[in-house]
């Protein structure tokens, strides 16, 4: 069984649409995260949920909208998308806000926008 | 999270140990030394975690100066399913709302 799942793995859309990337872990953490990878290969964190509550937003553009419908899933919705939204996006989970325990990731959707 | 600075790239030979430094010299009391290793098309993948004490694990060991401005990732003898970038990371425990900030790492290639 897939621990952090992702989907879709791949979506390819064009400038300008909406688009949703959705998260589950069946591992029992409370806490979830959305990284994104660049072209550059730079890791950077986006958002945090711990309970359904957002407990981290690094300043990303609010075209970029997580929502947590429960503590198994966070999801990711990304309006008027831009050329440089094109990267893989990972969906991590944790326990206790990530203060002790190892994060789990996911294999990554890669978000392409021509 | 602190800083820190890992080479870019390293090179080793199938079933040979590896030694992947990391300098952290600004780490603060409460700050663990944290690894990660991102495969080729695959998501992070945690390795091995640490405070003061060296630890070890299947995967591998970690050996922690004692001023803990450096440690070091030990892979005893590296295969080439080990190939990847290794992320050393500072995470600080105190109890807040935590993240990992990650560098970027030592790409690792083996070779046989």
């Amino acid at each position: 069984d897939t621990a952090v799942s992702q989907t879709p793995k791949y979506l390819v859309t064009q400038m300008g649409n909406d688009k949703s990337i959705k998260c589950e872990q069946n591992l029992g953490h409370d806490t979830m995260y959305w990284y994104k990878q660049d072209s550059k290969k730079f890791l950077k964190i986006m958002f945090s949920y711990n309970n359904k509550e957002l407990i981290i937003n690094e300043t990303v553009p609010n075209r970029f909208s997580p929502k947590s419908p429960d503590k198994a899933h966070l999801n990711l919705h990304i309006n008027s998308l831009e050329l440089g939204d094109s990267a893989v996006y990972f969906c991590a989970s944790t326990s206790g806000q990530g203060v002790s325990g190892e994060l789990f990731f996911g294999e990554g959707s890669r978000l392409t926008v021509l | 999270d602190a800083k820190t600075t890992q080479p870019n790239s390293m090179e080793s030979n199938e079933e040979e140990p590896v030694h992947l430094p990391c300098n952290h010299s600004t780490i603060s009391g409460t700050d663990y030394i944290h690894w990660y290793r991102q495969l080729p098309s695959q998501g992070p993948e945690y390795v091995i975690h640490g405070l003061t004490s060296n630890v070890n694990n299947r995967m591998a060991s970690l050996a922690i100066a004692e001023d803990r401005k450096s440690s070091t990732l030990i892979l005893h003898r590296a295969t080439l399913r080990d190939a990847a970038v290794y992320y050393c990371i500072l995470r600080d425990n105190t109890g807040t709302a935590s993240k990992l900030t990650f560098g970027t790492g030592t790409r690792l290639q083996v070779t046989l």
